[in-house]
């Protein structure tokens, strides 16, 4: 079946450095999306890519979708405490509907 | 965005009783609502998919009379944990789907555990 696998699982940081995690399926998607998760929180939304090669931002947020549309990737730059939870990617199955989600990377900073 | 509530929040349990965990849709009618389980540090386990008016399909090794799933309407749906057992304490977390751009509207989670 469809996998989705993130690296790295954890990744500890000094606040001000930058950060990034990978994202990789098995399988070609049509599209990726991005959740964050606090700790003790649920996940939320944060993004959508759709097209090939795609880049988008969002502040200190830049989202990549690869050209053969099986990796992604959120790099953060100049981290702050605020960016500490786990980030998830998530890719459609190929049941309608459905969407597989990564192991997760959670990002810790310290101050 | 979109709002999905669930509730209890917590809830702590005796063994063998039954637990009822609700996912409303607020501001929007999800047709389709998932459910997941969610160990520490882990990801997101989908359990089953809740569709409205019909039965819901659950996912492999995901015991049917176990985790009974009703999606009576178009705003709500219940996940029972039933004769509830200690491994069955977990996080667990439901989410509608936006029909417009198929982003997922998580519910706040409800952590269950039983003693």
């Amino acid at each position: 079946g469809q996998q989705v696998m993130q690296i790295p699982q954890y990744q500890h940081v000094q606040e001000g450095e930058d950060f990034t995690t990978y994202c990789n399926s098995s399988t070609t998607l049509s599209n990726i999306q991005w959740y964050k998760q606090r700790p003790g929180g649920h996940p939320v939304f944060l993004i959508q890519l759709v097209k090939s090669g795609e880049v988008k931002k969002q502040k200190r947020l830049t989202f990549q979708f690869g050209e053969a549309k099986k990796n992604s990737s959120l790099h953060i730059t100049a981290t702050q405490t605020t960016d500490v939870g786990t980030y998830f990617c998530a890719g459609p199955n190929t049941n309608a509907g459905k969407s597989t989600f990564g192991d997760g990377t959670t990002l810790t900073v310290k101050p | 965005g979109a709002v999905v509530s669930q509730h209890p929040s917590r809830v702590i349990c005796k063994s063998g009783t039954s637990v009822k965990i609700e996912c409303r849709s607020l501001d929007f009618q999800a047709t389709t609502m998932f459910w997941y389980r969610q160990f520490p540090k882990k990801s997101l386990m989908l359990m089953a998919t809740s569709n409205e008016g019909s039965k819901a399909t659950y996912e492999q090794g995901v015991e049917k009379d176990k985790f009974l799933i009703n999606h009576a309407s178009l705003t709500l749906s219940t996940l029972t944990v039933t004769s509830a057992h200690p491994e069955d304490s977990s996080f667990y977390i439901c989410s509608g789907q936006g029909a417009d751009t198929g982003e997922l509207f998580f519910g706040e989670g409800s952590r269950l555990t039983v003693l």
